[in-house]
């Protein structure tokens, strides 16, 4: 089976940095995506990691370690724009049926404080 | 850019009452699914297509068909709405089974209430 696990809600204050991780268990693996949703709006894109180490995006950075399981996604001189929630989501591989799944974790809730 | 949409933002059904709901790609793509989404619960795939006319069921098809007769359509249908399936409905799409591009776009969500 598959199964994600992430923080469900965080607080940190603007201008700080803060770190939101990601385990996964997935009988398979073909990559890692973090998505930003905010309140009644649609998840979107953040970021992608296939291979091990980190990825830099701004003020976003996502690490990966597949021998873990494990992955976080860092948040640098948060803004209160990112009050939001955030998806971890794995692919875990060819599915046969000629498309990728993907597996959602149930999002941490960042609140952003002045 | 991608661009998914979806026929309604908020839609209000009675019991019973068959729903259609509709998503449209001008991407493209090859893969389309359908997500719903409660709190507590996160997203999860109802069902999704990876070609014209196909179909393959996710983790809660129960309740629920879809339709893809064109490639940038993907259609969501309740049978007989019920009030468990009062839910933010999300589609997504996706492209080619490269390595980088199987990154799920999503259209703005219908909220769907049955009464």
């Amino acid at each position: 089976g598959q199964n994600i696990d992430q923080p469900t809600e965080m607080t940190a204050t603007e201008g700080a940095i803060v770190q939101i991780n990601c385990t996964y268990q997935t009988s398979g693996f073909n990559g890692l995506f973090w998505y930003q949703q905010h309140a009644g709006e649609a998840p979107t894109f953040l970021s992608y990691n296939v291979l091990d180490g980190l990825e830099e995006k701004g003020r976003f950075s996502s690490f990966l370690s597949r021998s873990k399981g494990y992955s976080y996604l860092l948040l640098k001189e948060l803004q209160m724009k990112d009050s939001a929630s955030y998806l971890c989501a794995v692919n875990g591989g060819y599915s046969g049926a000629g498309s990728y799944q993907l597996t959602f974790g149930k999002g941490t809730k960042l609140s952003v404080i002045p | 850019d991608v661009k998914v949409t979806q026929s309604s933002r908020y839609l209000v059904k009675r019991t019973g009452e068959k729903v259609f709901l509709e998503c449209v790609q001008d991407m493209d793509h090859e893969n389309m699914f359908w997500y719903r989404q409660d709190p507590g619960l996160g997203l999860r795939l109802i069902y999704f297509s990876y070609d014209v006319k196909m179909k393959e069921k996710g983790d809660i098809p129960e309740g629920y068909s879809v339709s893809r007769e064109k490639k940038e359509r993907f259609s969501l249908i309740l049978e007989s709405a019920s009030t468990n399936q009062t839910s933010m409905y999300l589609c997504a799409s996706s492209g080619q089974k490269r390595l980088d591009t199987d990154t799920q776009y999503f259209g703005p969500g219908t909220r769907l209430t049955v009464l």
